[in-house]
């Protein structure tokens, strides 16, 4: 299998700009998961999925932040407006129901100016 | 709530050594899952091994042993035979019980393998 799938690996944008996070999960995974990580916070839970649907979007920050994921290989993590705060390595991984491992994508550095 | 604690923000071992890595837990879930991810430099986050709370043996993963300790509340990486390749950061993480999925980090160790 191909892994998880993020894009792109690298995204540079001014303050202001909206962006979108693109991610494909392991196929025939369950779950998905949106992490982030700083220096200041480490790893932290965003949001995640079960079969497309969103169960715990508690550690979304802000309005500014949004997840869909319109079906089972493709989700987006969209910030609207960017703001410099927003500077980290966004985590996207999978799992099976019958499985406790979650798989991670390479992450995708961003970069808000 | 749940909490990992990793103490040591810096490990050094010589090649060929073993190194145990601390990580201790906090949780009042009586059902939970203990991770260790490798974050090289590259920046992926690569799964080494799991133990489950009921699991009765320690897990071990190749290289990678869980050192599970129920009542101290400590499950420790020990790495054997350390390579220039486990150069790298390390991170604790665990799933609580119940349909709760998603995984709490600890700060991490970077390890590093000296030739």
């Amino acid at each position: 299998d191909a892994g998880v799938i993020q894009s792109p690996r690298h995204e540079v944008t001014e303050m202001g700009q909206e962006v979108t996070l693109r991610c494909k999960p392991i196929s025939g995974h369950d779950y998905l998961f949106w992490y982030r990580q700083t220096m200041m916070r480490g790893l932290e839970l965003l949001i995640y999925f079960n079969n497309n649907v969103p169960i715990d979007d508690s550690g979304m920050p802000e309005d500014r932040f949004s997840a869909k994921m319109p079906n089972a290989s493709f989700s987006t993590l969209k910030i609207q407006p960017s703001e410099p705060r927003d500077s980290a390595v966004y985590f996207c991984a999978s799992s099976l129901v019958t499985e406790n491992i979650q798989y991670f994508g390479a992450g995708t550095r961003l970069s808000v100016l | 709530a749940q909490k990992i604690t990793q103490t040591q923000p810096g490990m050094f071992v010589q090649e060929k050594e073993a190194v145990t890595l601390d990580c201790t837990y906090d949780t009042s879930d009586p059902s939970y899952g203990l991770f260790w991810y490798k974050q090289p430099s590259s920046g992926e986050m690569i799964f080494l091994i799991y133990q489950g709370s009921y699991d009765q043996q320690n897990a071990t993963e190749g290289r990678y042993s869980l050192n599970f300790q129920k009542a101290r509340k400590s499950a420790n990486l020990v790495i054997s035979a350390s390579q220039l390749g486990d150069s790298a950061m390390y991170f604790c993480a665990m799933r609580g019980g119940g349909s709760a999925r998603q995984l709490t980090f600890g700060s991490g160790t970077q390890l590093t393998v000296l030739p």
